[in-house]
C-alpha cells in the first residue's frame, strides 16, 4: 500500500523552538509539497520541491523553511514557531506531470502542531 | 495564489438526501479532481476528470468536467452518514505539476 507518512500526529511547541515536521514517500515520487489547513482558508501550499535539493516557495513561505535531501523525504522547519503557526500541517507527493494526471497527490495524514 | 471559488461552505443534511457541490474558475483547467478528507486525515482522491464534458461515476458519487472547462460539479446520493468530511476539488493547467485547491466543502449528515 503506498503511502505519505508524517513523523507526528499532534505536536505541541513553545513559542520561539526550532520546529522540525517530516514527511516520507515510498512511491519514488519527484514532486513533494507542504500544505497548511486552517477553517475557512482551505489547503495553502506553503513550499514544495520538483527535486532532491530543489524547493521552490508557495503562496505563504514567510517563517517557513524546507530541506530535501533525498528523493523520499521532505522536511518543513519553522525557524522560530509562533502562535499563528498553531495548524494542520499537510504534507503530499505526486510523480511528474503525466502520471499526476491519473493519481493526482497523495497526502499524509497531517501533524496537528499547536504553539504554545 | 489563486483558488478555485467552491460551493457552498458547508452544508447539514439529512441521511437518504442527495448532494451537490461545484467549482469555478476564472481560467481554464485540463483535469479536475475531487478529494474527500476524512475528519482527522488526509484528503483522499474520489475522482478524476480529463476532458471537458466528461461526466465519471464512482459508486454514489458523480462528477462532471464543465464544458468550459472552467468548472465542475460532484454529486452524492442518498447519502450515508460516513460520507462526513470536506470535500475539496482541484484543478491542473495545461502545463506545470501544481494543483489549485477549492476551499472545500464541509458536509455533515445526520443520522
Amino acid at each position: 500500500d503506498v503511502k505519505v507518512t508524517q513523523s507526528s500526529r499532534y505536536l505541541v511547541k513553545r513559542t520561539g523552538e526550532k520546529v522540525f515536521l517530516e514527511c516520507v514517500q515510498d512511491m519514488d515520487h519527484e514532486n513533494m509539497f507542504w500544505y497548511r489547513q486552517d477553517p475557512g482558508l482551505g489547503l495553502r501550499l506553503i513550499y514544495f520541491s520538483y527535486d532532491v535539493k530543489m524547493k521552490e516557495k508557495g503562496d505563504i513561505p514567510e517563517g517557513y523553511s524546507v530541506s530535501r535531501e533525498k528523493k523520499e523525504r521532505f522536511s518543513l522547519i519553522l525557524e522560530s514557531a509562533s502562535t499563528n503557526q498553531t495548524s494542520m500541517y499537510l504534507c503530499a507527493s505526486s510523480p511528474i506531470r503525466q502520471r499526476l494526471k491519473n493519481y493526482g497527490y497523495t497526502f499524509g495524514s497531517g501533524t496537528r502542531l499547536t504553539v504554545v | 495564489g489563486q483558488q478555485l471559488n467552491q460551493s457552498p461552505q458547508s452544508m447539514f443534511i439529512q441521511e437518504g438526501e442527495d448532494v451537490s457541490m461545484n467549482c469555478t474558475s476564472s481560467s481554464i483547467f485540463n483535469t479536475w479532481l475531487w478529494y474527500k478528507q476524512d475528519p482527522g486525515e488526509g484528503p483522499v482522491l474520489l475522482i478524476a476528470l480529463y476532458k471537458a464534458g466528461e461526466l465519471t461515476s464512482n459508486g454514489r458519487l458523480t462528477a462532471q468536467f464543465g464544458i468550459t472547462r472552467k468548472d465542475s460539479f460532484l454529486n452524492i446520493s442518498a447519502s450515508i452518514p460516513s460520507d462526513v468530511g470536506i470535500y475539496f476539488c482541484a484543478g491542473l493547467r495545461a502545463s506545470g505539476s501544481r494543483l489549485t485547491f477549492g476551499e472545500g466543502t464541509q458536509l455533515t449528515v445526520n443520522p
